[in-house]
Order: C-alpha cells, then structure tokens, then sequence
C-alpha cells in the first residue's frame, strides 16, 4: 500500500510568513494528489487537487506543486484565517497523510 | 447546494452494530461516486470506505475489511455504512463525502464537498 508521509507535523509561524508544508508518497504517485485544509470543528475544505490545481474559490496565495513522490504545498502570505491543520491525500486509493498544525507564533 | 446531512451515529457497545445514512441534495447524486472518511478525537482522516456512482465497485480499508459494508440507493439519493463488530478504536467522527468528479470510474479523485459528519462512540 502507498503511505503518505506529512512535513513538519506542526509548525509555529507569523502572519505574513510564506509556509512550506511538504508531503512524500512511498512510491510514484504521478499528480494524483489533493490538499485539504481542516478548521477545529469543522469538515476538511479542498484547496489543491492534482498536485497544483486550485480549487475554485481558495485565495491564490495558496498553491501546490510536485510530481511523481515529493509534493508541496505553499502559503504565500499567512492570513490569521489559515491557522488550521493541513492534509495531502493520495486519490487511489485514498489515502491520507498524517496532517500539518499550522499554529500562530 | 450540495448538501450532505450524515445520521445514525452514537454510542454503541463493543461487538455492536450502527448503521449510517448520508442523505445528498443539489446533485445527481447517482453519477458520483461517494466515501466515508473517519477522524478518530484528535487525530487525522482515514478513508474507510468508497462506491462509484453506480455502485459496481468498492473499496474498504483493511482496518473494516469485512465488518463493514458501503452501499448507496440512488433512488433515494442515500449513502450508507452498515458497521459490524464494532470496536472502541472505531471511535470518531465519520464524514460522507462526495468525489469531485463526475462519472469518474474510480472510487475516489478528492473530496468535495463533506458533511458536516456524525459521531460513532463505541464503549461499554
């Protein structure tokens, strides 16, 4: 089966920062991988599907890229409302990775 | 609006059954496929299980291979999950959630949107 590994497990950053949160497959996975945002108490919410597709609606300071194992997902400029975790998630099967706290510092 | 409203979670007893419904709306709910994604309290997503739109095919975790059955009524626009043998680490909260693309031949391409999900405590 195909494990998706998450990177940091948290992190502790300032309004404004650009965040790097990075996700590696243990093996090819092409581009068929998605980014999800979680709130405390709320449903996951996609933000990037295949690799680096934003989804419709999602600010463009979030972005993703990568392809084949290494994928990453970007935050441009930090807002206070993208204090959430973060998940990647392989599509077949799905699988997710063990999610990202993004905290304030 | 796409709408999914879960129900039928609670608490049950260790070796107990539940099952769960996922009523959809503001779709063709036939030609999509569907999924059931749990968060156990403070951890992260696990798919457990998946159906295509017209429910030809399915996909189970191994951690409910077995136990647990996935099916849908496109009549009644309804997903379910039919959960047997429960045990306390199937303790979460369990989200429908509807894949993103239409008359996909796979179970799942990601997940959009979910329900607002429905609590499963299984304890004595």
């Amino acid at each position: 089966d195909i494990q998706m590994t998450q990177s940091p497990s948290s992190l502790s950053a300032s309004v404004g920062d650009r965040v790097t949160i990075t996700c590696r497959a243990s093996q090819s996975i092409s581009s068929y991988l998605n980014w999800y945002q979680q709130k405390p108490g709320k449903a996951p919410e996609v933000l990037i599907y295949a690799a680096s597709s934003l989804q419709s609606g999602v600010p463009s300071r979030f972005s993703g890229s990568g392809s084949g194992t290494d994928f990453t997902l970007t935050i441009s400029s930090l807002q206070p409302e993208d204090f959430a975790t973060y998940y990647c998630q392989h599509s077949y099967p799905p699988t997710f990775g063990g999610g990202t706290k993004v905290e304030i510092k | 609006e796409v709408q999914l409203l879960e129900s039928g979670g609670g608490l049950v007893q260790p070796g107990g059954s539940l099952r769960l419904s996922c009523a959809a709306s503001g779709f063709t709910f036939g030609t999509y496929a569907m999924s059931w994604v749990r968060q156990a309290p403070g951890k992260g997503l696990d798919c457990v299980s998946a159906i295509t739109g017209s429910g030809d095919s399915t996909y189970y975790a191994d951690s409910v291979k077995g136990r647990f059955t996935i099916s849908r009524d496109n009549s009644k626009n309804t997903l379910y999950l039919q959960m047997h043998s429960l045990r306390a680490e199937d303790t979460a909260v369990y989200y429908c959630a509807k894949d993103a693309v239409q008359y996909s031949s796979s179970w799942s391409n990601w997940f959009d949107p979910w329900g607002q999900g429905t609590l499963v405590t299984v304890s004595s």
